[in-house]
């Protein structure tokens, strides 16, 4: 199965900051990547998909990009309800995985 | 609005089964491959299961192959997970969750633990 790794496992990020979050795959994913933002007690939510592109509803402070095995998210200005734990997950072939997770945090 | 409502969750022991359900609403269930994904407390997430639009094609993570079985019923807009032989590291939330690749909508859970 292919691995998902994320990092860092905890960033502290202050309001209004940007925030990086990174991850790399054990093998080529091509661009079936996607970001989901989970809150504690809720389910994810969907950000971004085919690597690169933002889902309708979502800010366009949230950015992805990377192909391959390296991809990153980018949140450009941290506002109060991003901070929460963001998974990345590649579909590329089964079965998907999902990376262990980032959790932004304030400063 | 899509919704996706599981249900069935609950306390088992080890080596007991349970049956989860999910009811689709607000599309069209049957052109939709549906996942079973599950989230240890305070852990990351695992896609256990998978079922293509028809039911034709199906797949399992190593960790449940053998003791889990995925089943839909396009009439009801129905996902099912069977899980038997059900052990301690099973205890999850367990989401069901609408495959458009990726995944696009998900259920808000249902906690299985499985303890005696």
């Amino acid at each position: 199965e292919i691995v998902m790794t994320q990092s860092p496992a905890t960033l502290s990020v202050s309001p209004g900051e940007r925030a990086t979050l990174s991850c790399r795959a054990s093998q080529s994913v091509n661009s079936d990547l996607a970001w989901y933002q989970q809150k504690p007690g809720q389910a994810p939510r969907l950000l971004v998909y085919g690597a690169s592109t933002r889902v309708t509803a979502i800010p366009a402070r949230f950015s992805g990009s990377g192909s391959g095995t390296e991809f990153t998210l980018t949140i450009s200005s941290l506002q109060s309800e991003d901070f929460a734990v963001y998974y990345c997950q590649q579909y590329d072939r089964w079965p998907d995985t999902f990376g262990q997770g980032t959790k932004v945090q304030i400063k | 609005e899509v919704q996706l409502v599981e249900s069935g969750g609950g306390l088992v022991k080890p080596g007991g089964s349970l049956r989860l359900s999910c009811a689709a609403s607000g599309f069209t269930f049957s052109i939709y491959t549906m996942k079973w994904v599950r989230q240890a407390p305070g852990k990351g997430l695992e896609c256990v299961s998978s079922i293509t639009r028809s039911g034709a094609f199906i797949n399992y993570a190593d960790s449940v192959k053998g003791r889990f079985t995925i089943s839909r019923d396009n009439a009801k807009n129905s996902l099912y997970l069977q899980m038997n032989s059900l052990r301690v590291e099973d205890t999850a939330v367990y989401f069901c969750a609408r495959d458009q690749s990726p995944i696009d909508y998900w259920g808000q859970g249902t906690l299985v633990t499985v303890s005696s």
